[in-house]
């Protein structure tokens, strides 16, 4: 079946640096795939997602790029801020298109 | 836009107690909503799969009489802890989408304590 791996578990970085997280899938068929943040006792946001016609998708301060031959995925947060600190998940949907498998999570630390 | 919301946030209570824990889609109309169970520092675990005007789809090892779903309306979905337990105490989110493959949204979870 679908199966999401990410890393890494944890991330701390400076203030200003750029944080950096991958996931890796196996199902080829994967066409979706988005990225969440949760903060300490909310639900996760979502913050940005690709579909599989684009290799690389922008906002802001995020982006999230996307290599379908090698099976992966990434976040990336440039000029990060103490307020970024939170919980990441990546995720794809199973083959149906019925629900979201996630990875197990990033804890990113920006400290000022 | 797509914004979920979900009452109540937190909820403690006896043992033996049924909880029911709502969500809505605000803005759009959801026809499937989905129900989470997390535990502290991990990741989110599907229990199971509503679509409107049909039975939920529980996830393997998920009770089906003890987390009762139902997903009268395109905006609502509810969630009941039937004769909950210390077992049961968890963080439940729901999430609402308007489709296959389509995103999915989260509400700000339940913070279920049972005494």
């Amino acid at each position: 079946g679908e199966n999401v791996e990410q890393h890494p578990s944890t991330l701390s970085v400076q203030e200003g640096d750029s944080a950096v997280i991958k996931c890796t899938y196996s199902d080829s068929a994967s066409n979706y795939f988005p990225w969440y943040k949760q903060e300490l006792g909310k639900g996760p946001q979502l913050i940005i997602d690709i579909r599989s016609n684009v290799g690389e998708k922008k906002d802001q301060r995020i982006a999230v790029t996307l290599n379908k031959t090698a099976k992966h995925f990434s976040l990336h947060i440039t000029e990060t801020q103490p307020e970024d600190s939170a919980v990441y998940f990546c995720a794809l949907y199973t083959q149906a298109g019925t629900a979201l498998i996630f990875g197990k999570g990033t804890t990113l630390s920006v400290s000022s | 836009g797509a914004v979920v919301s979900q009452h109540p946030s937190r909820v403690i209570c006896k043992s033996g107690t049924s909880v029911k824990i709502e969500c809505r889609s605000l803005d759009f109309q959801a026809t499937t909503m989905f129900w989470y169970r997390q535990f502290p520092k991990q990741s989110l675990m599907l229990m199971a799969t509503s679509n409107e005007g049909s039975k939920a789809t529980y996830e393997q090892g998920v009770e089906k009489d003890k987390f009762l779903i139902n997903h009268a309306s395109l905006t609502l979905s509810t969630l009941t802890v039937t004769s909950a337990h210390p077992e049961d105490s968890s963080f439940y989110i729901c999430s609402a989408a308007q489709g296959s493959n389509q995103p999915q949204h989260f509400g700000d979870g339940t913070r279920l304590s049972i005494l």
